[in-house]
């Protein structure tokens, strides 16, 4: 079964526009982190935030925020005033017991910002 | 404080050709990772070092893949002998422990590595 799901594949928006990145998951495991990667055409894996599935309060970190809906086990990531910079693919992953804690990742989103 | 540190940043090589990849991690980070990346897919761990142990390799291709990581800091990859399918990009992370909860993995710049 897949346990990370990012349904929008590619998505085009205004500079300055908020946007909201989808990830949905699936877990029997309690205990369990949820994190977001940036990763612009350079290569590199850029972190971004992480939530705890403990965790009361939804994480932010600066402009990105984490909308966490433990209910309907869904983390979208949220950038507020996007930037032209902030175009690139974003990786949603959990880690969980039934992962032995490793990273299981989504197949990405592609953000493109536009002037 | 430093980064994750890989080299070569690009290698281009021909099938049947050998080649290595470096490792540095974040100082005092006891856990290294190595991932493959396919275009257009997320990441794919091969192996993970807590210290210079392996944890798991089991997607790591034997046959031609080896990696180790001396004296618990530095990691090599090598591929020996290379495939197309190897083209892809490949990741080095570190992270704190290894362990549950909290623990981020933090990536270095990665090695485009093309087999022609």
């Amino acid at each position: 079964a897949q346990k990370i799901t990012q349904t929008q594949p590619g998505m085009f928006v205004q500079e300055k526009e908020a946007v909201t990145l989808d990830c949905t998951y699936d877990t029997s495991d309690p205990s369990y982190g949820l994190f977001w990667y940036k990763q612009p055409s350079s290569g590199e894996m850029i972190f971004l935030i992480y939530q705890g599935s403990y965790d009361q309060q939804n994480a932010t970190e600066g402009r990105y925020s984490l909308n966490f809906q433990k209910a309907r086990k869904s983390a979208n990531l949220v950038i507020s005033a996007s930037q032209l910079g902030d175009s690139a693919m974003y990786f949603c992953a959990m880690r969980d017991l039934d992962s032995n804690y490793q990273l299981i990742w989504g197949a990405g989103t592609k953000l493109i910002i536009k002037p | 404080e430093a980064g994750v540190a890989q080299s070569p940043r690009y290698k281009i090589i021909e099938k049947r050709q050998s080649v290595a990849f470096w490792c540095n991690p974040i100082s005092g980070h006891a856990t290294l990772y190595w991932y493959q990346q396919i275009l257009g897919q997320g990441p794919k761990l091969l192996i993970q070092f807590q210290n210079n142990g392996v944890v798991d390799d089991s997607q790591l291709p034997k046959d031609r893949f080896s990696a180790e990581r001396l004296k618990g800091v530095d990691s090599t990859l090598k591929i020996q002998p290379a495939k197309l399918e190897d083209s892809a990009v490949y990741l080095c992370a570190s992270s704190l422990e290894g362990l549950a909860g909290e623990d981020t993995q933090y990536f270095g710049p990665g090695t485009r590595l093309t087999v022609l």
